[in-house]
């Protein structure tokens, strides 16, 4: 099994550019959530989905868009990039219930000029 | 609704020392609580978890963390580190009823040789 992976490692973009993280997991885990992390701040949760089709917001989804059209895929676009928007970005995945290990990705260090 | 607080950014530590992370929570229901460890530019695991039953939960590579539900804590300890254990670690608390988990800002440990 490869577990979580996220694509691409490392990104630079202009403010006012979009683009996609990809994030993708073969475990057949139904909960899958995106998660930006900022030094000092821990984990802040973006967007999260319960299973193909149903998404939610988190903590912190303006600018994000989400969408879950297979059980293994769980792609987070940016819609048009902010300098505040610099961050890693962490995919994570579990089986449903709240008492489930997540497993995370290796994240993306997106950096917005 | 749930929080969760790391008291410290920074434990610094000498090598074959005890050390013990400190985790404090609020909430006005019954929760499940993790430590995740981070190592250097990777992606975050599962150290143990508190679901039920004993206070005292043993986790991977010699940590252990004891719930305290009168002083709401939940603290990370380990009797002797070693420089492998170089690396940041969160807290996290979920209530029951969902899937979200609240993550503490994160405590770098420090091991000095």
């Amino acid at each position: 099994n490869a577990g979580v992976t996220q694509t691409p490692k490392f990104q630079v973009l202009k403010t006012g550019q979009s683009m996609t993280l990809q994030c993708a997991q073969d475990m057949n885990h139904e909960y899958m959530s995106w998660y930006r992390q900022d030094p000092g701040m821990g984990l802040r949760l973006i967007h999260y989905s319960v299973g193909a089709g149903i998404t939610d917001q988190g903590e912190v989804p303006n600018g994000y868009n989400v969408s879950r059209s297979t059980t293994e895929d769980f792609p987070l676009r940016l819609l048009s990039a902010a300098p505040s928007q610099t961050s890693v970005y962490f995919c994570a995945s579990s089986y449903g219930q709240a008492y489930n290990e997540q497993f995370f990705g290796p994240g993306t260090r997106l950096t917005v000029l | 609704a749930q929080s969760v607080t790391q008291l410290d950014s920074q434990v610094p530590v000498f090598e074959e020392a005890p050390v013990e992370l400190r985790c404090n929570y609020s909430s006005s229901v019954s929760v499940y609580l993790f430590w995740y460890v981070q190592y250097p530019n990777q992606g975050l695991q599962l150290l143990l978890k508190y679901l039920s039953g004993s206070t005292l939960v043993k986790g991977i590579n010699g940590f252990e963390a004891e719930f305290n539900k009168s002083q709401t804590s939940f603290h990370l300890r380990k009797p002797s580190v070693h420089i492998s254990d170089t690396a940041e670690y969160f807290c996290a608390v979920s209530g029951k009823s969902n899937y979200q988990l609240i993550w503490g800002a994160g405590t770098k440990l420090i091991i000095k040789p």
